[in-house]
């Protein structure tokens, strides 16, 4: 099984400044027949499911602001969010879909400091 | 625009079946590629991939739920189901049901959710 670790646990940062979520997975992500990273990353918020931010690990879901930025490729992915905004609390998740069990990470809290 | 609700019991006693439905509106459970999944979050835990049901009927499951999960569709009725049996305090989760475009496609599309709870 691929295992997906995310660092910090959890993270403040000040408005307006950035933020940086590690994803780690134990072996790689990316398909050679196509070259893509099969790595997502998701923004999840209390009482509300959660919300896909990037697909294949830099690819912007429609509708995400351009201050999130994903990259990353094979074993370490990256979540930016360039200049934090007060709705961008939440739990965000990493998630491999290169193959079952489809692993998240556990999870980075981040938080207004 | 595609719809998801979960619905079904929640509370579940140990060693009974989970039994939760996913009830799709807005696209066919039948139509393309897709992949119809549940994911689960315990209290105070993260998300957790339990199994998938593709259109074409075949499954995936998490190999250490393997003995007591499964997911069938309902296509008569646009639905797909999950049922866990033997439930301990473990089980006890928000389930979410989701649907992806593929198997190796996020998980685009969401059901707000539902608790189970497993006690007596």
């Amino acid at each position: 099984d691929i295992v997906m670790t995310q660092s910090p646990d959890s993270l403040a940062v000040s408005l307006g400044e950035r933020a940086t979520v590690n994803c780690k997975s134990s072996q790689s992500v990316l398909s050679t027949s196509n070259n893509k990273n099969y790595l997502s990353w998701y923004q999840h918020k209390p009482g509300q499911p959660p919300k896909l931010l990037f697909y294949w690990a830099s690819t912007r879901e429609s509708g995400v602001p351009d201050r999130f930025s994903g990259s990353g490729s094979e074993t370490d992915f990256t979540l930016t969010i360039s200049s934090l905004q007060a709705e961008d609390v939440a739990v965000y998740y990493c998630q491999q879909n290169f193959g079952p069990p489809y692993s998240f990470g556990q999870g980075t809290k981040l938080e207004i400091k | 625009q595609l719809q998801l609700q979960e619905s079904g019991p929640g509370l579940v006693k140990p060693s009974e079946t989970l039994s939760l439905t996913c009830t799709v509106s807005g696209g066919s459970i039948t139509s393309s590629t897709y992949d119809w999944g549940w994911i689960r979050q315990p209290p105070g835990k993260g998300l957790e991939w339990i199994g998938s049901i593709q259109s074409s009927g075949s499954t995936d499951y998490r190999a250490s739920l393997n003995s007591r999960i499964t997911v069938i569709a309902d296509t008569s009725k646009n639905q797909f189901s999950l049922k866990l049996t033997s439930v301990t305090a473990a089980d006890t989760a928000v389930y979410y049901c989701a649907r992806r475009g593929c198997s190796r496609c996020p998980f685009r599309y969401w059901g707000q959710g539902m608790l189970v709870i497993v006690s007596s």
